[in-house]
């Protein structure tokens, strides 16, 4: 099976322009998650999307949106970027719905604003 | 969410058993206890989870204590693929949240 996918793997934009990062899942997997890294916070939660529903969410402010598709692949959207939305954008995707799960990582998008 | 707590960093010898410690003390009954590494320039990776009994996988084992206020993953064999960043978490759900980790360095 193919792994999770992301696209694209780097992007450069500019302080108050918007972005949409793509996630295509493990094939059969329903659950998708998104995750920021930045040397400074660690890896933290975005959200979390099962069968075009969001089930989780993390403390992002609403600049950072997602949603998911029937295919079950998700894009996150991040609108009026600032600098310190640099950062890698991970999505992970699992097939169970249940209390705990593997996650599958994708290899992430790195986003660089100037 | 509760909270763990790892040592910042280890180091161990190729081929040598490597025991990976996380404390845990506010676990609560729903949480599951999960590990995850990441390789330089990757994603993280499952390694394992747990509730309450002990787990092996091809990967690594899991030991979890009978008050559930602590874990230790095991490795086996280190060898240097295995240098990495190893987060314990816990989650009653697929919510991971991530703390610092323990980097772990192999020597040859």
């Amino acid at each position: 099976k193919a792994g999770v996918t992301q696209t694209p793997r780097y992007l450069i934009k500019t302080r108050g322009q918007q972005v949409t990062l793509s996630c295509s899942p493990i094939s059969g997997h329903r659950s998708v998650s998104w995750y920021q890294q930045t040397p400074g916070q660690g890896l933290q939660f975005l959200f979390e999307y099962f069968s075009e529903t969001q089930r989780n969410k993390g403390n992002f402010p609403g600049r950072f949106s997602g949603r998911q598709f029937s295919n079950s692949r998700s894009e996150m959207n991040v609108s009026t970027l600032e600098l310190g939305d640099s950062a890698l954008y991970l999505c992970a995707s699992s097939d169970t719905s249940g209390r705990a799960y593997e996650q599958y990582f994708g290899p992430g998008t790195r986003l660089t604003v100037t | 969410d509760a909270k763990t707590t790892q040592p910042n960093s280890m180091e161990s010898n190729e081929e040598e058993p490597v025991h990976l410690p996380c404390n845990h003390s506010t676990i609560s009954g729903t949480d599951y206890i999960h590990w995850y590494r990441q390789l330089p320039s990757q994603g993280p990776e499952y390694v394992i989870h747990g509730l309450t009994s002990n787990v092996n996988n091809r990967m690594a084992s899991l030991a979890i204590a009978e008050d559930r206020k602590s874990s230790t993953l095991i490795l086996h064999r280190a060898t240097l693929r295995d240098a990495a960043v190893y987060y314990c978490i816990l989650s009653p759900y697929g919510k991971l949240i991530f703390g610092q980790g323990t980097e772990l360095s192999v020597k040859p």
